[in-house]
């Protein structure tokens, strides 16, 4: 089982739809963190949380610490949403802070 | 501010060839670097960390390898490339705590 799990795997809705990707996790956490990946590969940092509640824009994410979950929100979603969303947590390592990466949500807005 | 560059961008080498990507990092001093892979259809895997000049951590076994002859430079090698090195690459940076901030990546196709 990975240490950090994402729903659903695959999205496609319309434009205009309220979107939730779902991202639970096992181990204890010092962050966690919701990133997106264009097309082209480019990764992109949205939220970093270690409690309660973001909101940038039309993007919203929450975690849940108790039950080791977070959800990322997109409100009036349009086609240049469509990516691949990432849930990934910090966690220490050796002394280090690394990250374990969900396997990510492949998003589709369509027009 | 801080700049971080890989290459190449995109990499096509036949099996058994030898590998060399470079990143480097600009505007910072002492960061933890790191290496990533994503696998088509896969989430990214940590390949390789660092926390100084000629100290690698690896978190998978594989015939890849990685070193850090300078401060800001990261290199990540392989003497004889296999079909399942294909992926895209990622270089990343931090100083401390939580964020690590992501190169614009290579993709390699192994034939």
């Amino acid at each position: 089982k990975n240490e950090v799990e994402q729903s659903p795997q695959n999205l496609t809705a319309q434009e205009g739809e309220f979107i939730t990707i779902n991202c639970s996790y096992s181990v204890g956490i010092s962050a966690l963190h919701w990133l997106q990946q264009h097309p082209g590969g480019g990764i992109v940092s949205l939220f970093m949380l270690s409690s309660g509640k973001k909101k940038h824009g039309r993007l919203i994410a929450t975690i849940n610490i108790q039950e080791k979950h977070s959800s990322l929100h997109i409100t009036a979603s349009h086609p240049r949403d469509s990516a691949v969303y990432i849930c990934a947590v910090t966690v220490v390592l050796r002394s280090n802070y690394q990250l374990i990466w969900g396997a990510g949500t492949k998003l589709i807005i369509k027009p | 501010s801080q700049t971080i560059h890989q290459w190449p961008a995109t990499l096509v080498q036949p099996v058994g060839s030898p590998l060399s990507l470079e990143c480097t990092v600009e505007g910072t001093s002492n960061p933890n670097l790191y290496w990533y892979r994503q696998a088509a259809g896969r989430g990214l895997q940590l390949l390789f960390y660092s926390v100084g000049i000629g100290q690698i951590s690896s978190e998978v076994p594989q015939n890849l390898s990685a070193s850090r002859p300078q401060d800001r430079q990261f290199i990540l090698s392989s003497k004889k490339l296999l079909l399942s090195d294909s992926g895209f690459y990622l270089c990343a940076w931090s100083v401390g705590l939580y964020e690590q901030y992501f190169g614009p990546g290579t993709r390699l196709t192994v034939t």
